[in-house]
């Protein structure tokens, strides 16, 4: 049992380029999030997805797009990267959205646009 | 005001302290609360889940507080390894999850 996994876990990017991060969760949670943590700001909620083939935005979605093909894969695109995305990409997965649940947390990206 | 506010620290406690952080919200319609603990260069993990009744876990307190919306987390006979960020998190009833920003421990040896 993986838990939550993030690929990958560095990545250096130029402004412009484009790329997807990778979630995967092997503990069959219907909710998945993908956040953002930059110094001083504490955790963000970027967008997130109920279930298989839905996602909503969250606090800061600009500049991001997701899908959930699968239940059990979040992936997280940046099209046209900047140097404002720099910051550090987790992932988590929950069984139920908010209420009592706790979320499980991937070990993160690390990404630095140039 | 944020909605949820913690005192970012850093806190220095000598080893074998006792530590307390609080942490307070502003939205009544909160409906959970927990405490994480995130170390550096790592994602936060869940450390105990905080009931209104209180609850413990070893060394770990942590209490709520609903009349004057905090909550907090006591550490008894601090240990080297408490060094972290802790984490406070509300779930609100619309099912929103907010996370505070963190307060840094450090214990010194």
């Amino acid at each position: 049992n993986a838990g939550v996994t993030q690929t990958p876990k560095f990545r250096v990017l130029k402004t412009g380029q484009s790329m997807t991060l990778l979630c995967a969760q092997d503990m069959n949670h219907e909710y998945m999030y993908w956040y953002r943590q930059d110094p001083g700001m504490g955790l963000r909620l970027i967008h997130y997805s109920v279930g298989e083939g839905t996602t909503a935005k969250g606090e800061v979605p600009d500049g991001y797009n997701v899908s959930r093909l699968k239940k059990q894969n979040f992936l997280l695109g940046l099209e046209s990267a900047a140097p404002s995305q720099t910051s550090v990409y987790f992932c988590a997965s929950s069984y139920m959205l908010g209420g009592s649940e706790t979320q499980y947390f991937g070990p993160g990206t690390r990404l630095l646009v140039l | 005001r944020k909605e949820v506010e913690q005192d970012p620290g850093p806190f220095n406690v000598p080893e074998g302290a006792t530590v307390a952080f609080n942490c307070t919200y502003s939205n009544s319609a909160s409906q959970s609360f927990f405490w994480y603990r995130q170390d550096c260069r790592k994602e936060p993990k869940l450390l105990m889940s905080v009931y209104s009744s209180g609850n413990e876990d070893g060394r770990f307190t942590a209490q709520l507080n609903r009349a004057s919306q905090y909550i907090s987390l006591l550490i008894r006979d601090s240990k080297l390894s408490d060094s972290a960020t802790y984490l406070c998190v509300v779930n609100r009833r619309d099912d929103k999850i907010i996370f505070g920003k963190g307060t840094r421990l450090h214990i010194l040896p």
